[in-house]
């Protein structure tokens, strides 16, 4: 069974960068899964970030395109996610995802991110 | 783009109770890309139903789904205390690739 662990600061200054990573175990990154971020902001519902695939092919939400990045480390089976230029909008609980077959299967248990001075 | 709207926003029922969750799309959406999830207080969302009508690994078989043209429903045939969460319909396809309806909160009354 696959499982996912977050990883990263819990608190964000505004205009910098959100940096997170997603152990995996219990499976390869170079499974069939396409990896995947989704958050939730305070009380509100779930937003789809983006995604990659091991074989370099990347997806993402077009209201955050240009300043997402998801990355695959496969020495390391883990991938990340950078958020630029962020304000109180973009803090949030970030869950690392494995999705496949059009739906996101395995969840990490999530990490709040605050963006705030 | 596809808009996913549950109905309702909140229910309250007691255990033992049937429940049906809806979940209405804007458009068509084909039965193979919707799925069903339950999120508990403080926890991450779980799997419950892909392809409209499957259960995922692991879920008890009280749980439904079914489809009818752009009407999406989830049936809960008998509640039981741990069912009282807040389900979500998510939808896959568009520009966005994973579209999420805004959420119905199952309560105890």
């Amino acid at each position: 069974q696959v499982q996912l662990q977050e990883s990263g600061p819990g608190l964000v200054t505004p205009s910098g960068t959100l940096s997170l990573t997603c152990a995996v175990s219990g499976g390869s990154i170079r499974s069939g899964n396409w990896w995947t971020w989704v958050r939730q902001p305070p009380g509100k519902g779930l937003e789809w970030i983006g995604e990659r695939y091991h074989t370099g092919t990347t997806n993402y939400s077009p209201s955050l395109k240009g300043r997402v990045t998801i990355s695959l480390d496969e020495s390391k089976n883990q991938f990340s996610l950078k958020l630029t230029s962020v304000t109180a909008a973009d803090s949030a609980v970030y869950y690392c995802v494995g999705s496949h077959s059009w739906c996101l299967y395995y969840w990490g248990q999530g990490i709040p991110v605050t963006v705030s001075s | 783009e596809i808009v996913l709207t549950q109905s309702p926003g909140t229910l309250s029922l007691s255990p033992g109770e049937r429940v049906t969750l809806s979940c209405r799309a804007s458009q068509s959406v084909s039965s193979t890309y919707l799925a069903w999830y339950q999120q508990k207080f403080g926890q991450a969302p779980r799997l419950l139903i892909y392809g409209a009508s499957s259960r995922a690994t692991g879920i008890p078989d009280r749980f439904s789904g079914s489809a009818s043209g752009t009407d999406f429903t989830l049936t809960i045939s008998r509640l039981e205390p741990e069912d009282f969460a807040v389900y979500y319909c998510q939808q896959y396809g568009g520009s966005s690739f994973y579209n999420f309806g805004q959420g119905t909160k199952l309560e105890i009354k």
